[in-house]
């Protein structure tokens, strides 16, 4: 079967780090992506690991290790803005079968 | 502008009376999906679109149907609603040319049933 674990909350501080971990499984693998959806909005794509290892996008940063079924989402410096729900995907089987869980809502505080 | 619109965003209506939500876009993109979006379970795919006339189920997909006769666009059709349809309805599109995992969402369309 398929299952996705993210935590629920996350409270960090403006200026700070914060780690979100994500285990999946799934049947069929092919990436895991992450998305940042703030209130009343919609999901907007962040990054994506087809490989194992760490890929870098500004503050944002993502890993993969596919062995373990993890990954995670850092993200560096805290903004105010960063006070979103962020959802990792993993992609079972080709550009559309991707699954979204229920996402960890971050909260920047100051 | 490269986007993906949706329309109407907000809809009111009552059981059992067909509706149909659009989903256009302008990106040349040859996968497209709906989601729907409920407070504790996330974003559930409800069909998904390789190309025109080429489409699957995803995991919640009783109660609606979906056509794509273009390729941009992507119809969501609710024949008979109900209540437990209600939610937040998300349309989604990709390219091969991306990677895997980027989709671009639409903004939304916001159904109740009663």
């Amino acid at each position: 079967g398929q299952s996705l674990e993210q935590p629920s909350e996350v409270t960090a501080v403006e200026g700070a780090i914060v780690q979100i971990n994500c285990t999946y499984q799934t049947s069929g693998f092919y990436g895991l992506s992450w998305y940042q959806q703030h209130d009343g909005g919609a999901p907007t794509f962040l990054s994506y690991n087809a490989l194992d290892g760490l890929e870098e996008t500004g503050r944002f940063s993502s890993f993969l290790s596919r062995s373990d079924s993890y990954g995670y989402l850092l993200l560096q410096e805290l903004q105010m803005k960063d006070s979103a729900s962020y959802f990792c995907a993993p992609n079972s089987g080709g550009y559309q079968k991707v699954t979204f869980g229920t996402g960890t809502k971050l909260q920047v505080i100051p | 502008e490269a986007q993906v619109t949706q329309n109407p965003r907000y809809l009111i209506t009552v059981t059992g009376k067909k509706l149909t939500v659009t989903c256009s876009q302008n990106m040349n993109h040859e996968y497209m999906s709906w989601y729907r979006q409920d407070p504790g379970l996330g974003l559930r795919q409800i069909y998904y679109s390789m190309n025109v006339e080429v489409t699957d189920k995803g995991d919640v997909p009783e109660g609606y149907k979906v056509s794509r006769k273009e390729k941009r666009n992507f119809p969501l059709i609710l024949e008979s609603p109900s209540p437990n349809q209600t939610s937040l309805y998300f349309c989604a599109s990709s390219s091969r040319a991306y990677k895997q995992g980027e989709q671009y969402f639409g903004p939304g369309t916001r159904l109740t049933v009663t």
